[in-house]
């Protein structure tokens, strides 16, 4: 089968920084997406790893490790427009398998 | 940057219609499109992944059926939900992948139906 785990919920103060973890099983790996939502919305496309490391984009960086089958986003200096759902992606080749997507709440 | 129209945006029917759903990738060759069905406050489910040119490959537990998908072209497929349900009521999300770009989807802005 096929699994991405991710936490359900959380909840941070506006300029915290909050690291969301994904873990996955999958059969065929490309690579680890990350994708925000916002209630109502459409996944809108945040950053993409195929190797092993860290990508930063500006406020948002992503992180893999392909060995550990793991990965986390990182979003530093949290503002309220950040609160959404957060969803891991795994490339299988074929179409992204998603995870069941993280509740950000973010308070002032 | 890449734009992925869906039309409707929202559709309520009766019970027992159809319900074609679109989705146009409006500045870019969608070489592969797919369909995501979504329920409140849950994760997107895939439904079906479309090639243009042949038939769309359904995941499991997904009636081909009763959810017809057409790619007809580099920049449109259709989603016809057949003999609606209540139960079909949901969001449906499509996104399209560019030719070359496996690791980037774009999203249409999604279709919320809601069948009586």
């Amino acid at each position: 089968g096929q699994s991405l785990e991710q936490p359900s919920e959380v909840t941070a103060v506006e300029g915290a920084i909050v690291q969301i973890n994904c873990t996955y099983q999958t059969s065929g790996f490309y690579g680890l997406s990350w994708y925000q939502q916002h209630d109502g919305g459409a996944p809108t496309f945040l950053s993409y790893n195929a190797l092993d490391g860290l990508e930063e984009t500006g406020r948002f960086s992503s992180f893999l490790s392909r060995s550990d089958s793991y990965g986390y986003l990182l979003l530093q200096e949290l503002q309220m427009k950040d609160s959404a759902s957060y969803f891991c992606a795994v490339i299988t080749g074929t179409a992204l398998i998603f995870g069941k997507g993280t509740t950000l709440s973010v308070s002032s | 940057g890449a734009v992925v129209s869906q039309h409707p945006s929202r559709v309520i029917c009766k019970s027992g219609t159809s319900v074609k759903i679109e989705c146009r990738s409006l500045d870019f060759q969608a070489t592969t499109m797919f369909w995501y069905r979504q329920f409140p406050k849950k994760s997107l489910m895939l439904m079906a992944t479309s090639n243009e040119g042949s038939k769309a490959t359904y995941e499991q537990g997904v009636e081909k059926d009763k959810f017809l998908i057409n790619h007809a072209s580099l920049t449109l497929s259709t989603l016809t939900v057949t003999s609606a349900h209540p139960e079909d009521s949901s969001f449906y999300i499509c996104s399209a992948r560019e030719r070359g770009r496996a690791e980037t989807q774009y999203f249409g802005p999604g279709t919320r139906l809601l069948v009586l």
